[in-house]
């Protein structure tokens, strides 16, 4: 059965710190890992990852694949209020719309 | 225009009323989704539309019913709904069967109660 676990459950941090968010996964025929930021409604999309080893950037938010280990992380660097949310890992199969996603990492990021 | 639009963002519901959540994109996304999420739990999917036709529906209670007018709506009918049904209603789309290039775009749901 295709599973996605992400840890830690909860992280609370100070502005400025650096947080590593991390996505696990046993799926067959892997064709993507997506990350998602949730605060009060819509998952906003912020990166989806193919290819084992490449990095994905953007600003403050950079993540990276490694589909040998079967993971994922999320880095944010010097965390702003703003990031406070929940952040979804979610998996794509192969053939397949479906999104399968892990229960989430709630961040909260307190002045 | 790079939304996925979702009305109404509200809806408070009797058990016996019947309602509609509609959805809009207008990216030419080919392939649509509604996701039910309930509160602290990730998202699940409902229905899958590609090309206008229903191409996945996860075992979805027949008090839902799903309908695809155009490439650009999705609507979803209720009917007969239960307390239990109390949920954020979220459409997606995506590029084609296999969401590529950017992923899934969400709309910013329909949170409806119950009651």
């Amino acid at each position: 059965e295709d599973k996605v676990v992400q840890s830690p459950l909860s992280l609370v941090v100070h502005e400025g710190d650096t947080v590593t968010l991390n996505c696990s996964y046993e799926v067959t025929n892997f064709r993507s890992l997506l990350w998602y930021k949730q605060e009060k409604k819509a998952p906003t999309f912020l990166f989806m990852l193919t290819s084992s080893g490449i990095e994905k950037k953007s600003g403050r938010l950079s993540s990276i694949l490694d589909k040998k280990e079967l993971f994922s992380i999320l880095n944010i660097t010097a965390t702003q209020t703003g990031d406070s949310a929940v952040y979804l890992c979610a998996l794509m199969r192969s053939g397949t719309d479906k999104l399968i996603f892990g229960t989430g990492t709630r961040l909260q990021v307190f002045p | 225009d790079t939304e996925v639009t979702q009305t109404p963002k509200h809806l408070v519901m009797g058990m016996t009323n019947k309602k509609s959540l509609k959805c809009e994109q207008h990216m030419g996304h080919r392939a649509m989704y509604w996701y039910k999420q309930k509160a602290k739990k990730p998202p699940e999917l409902m229905f899958v539309y590609s090309y206008e036709k229903l191409s996945i529906n996860e075992s979805v209670p027949s008090r839902f019913s799903p309908e695809c007018p155009n490439s650009s709506l999705l609507n979803l009918h209720l009917h007969a709904l239960q307390p239990e049904d109390s949920a954020l209603y979220l459409c997606a789309s995506s590029q084609d069967q296999t969401g590529r290039v950017d992923g899934y775009t969400f709309g910013s749901g329909t949170r409806l109660t119950v009651v």
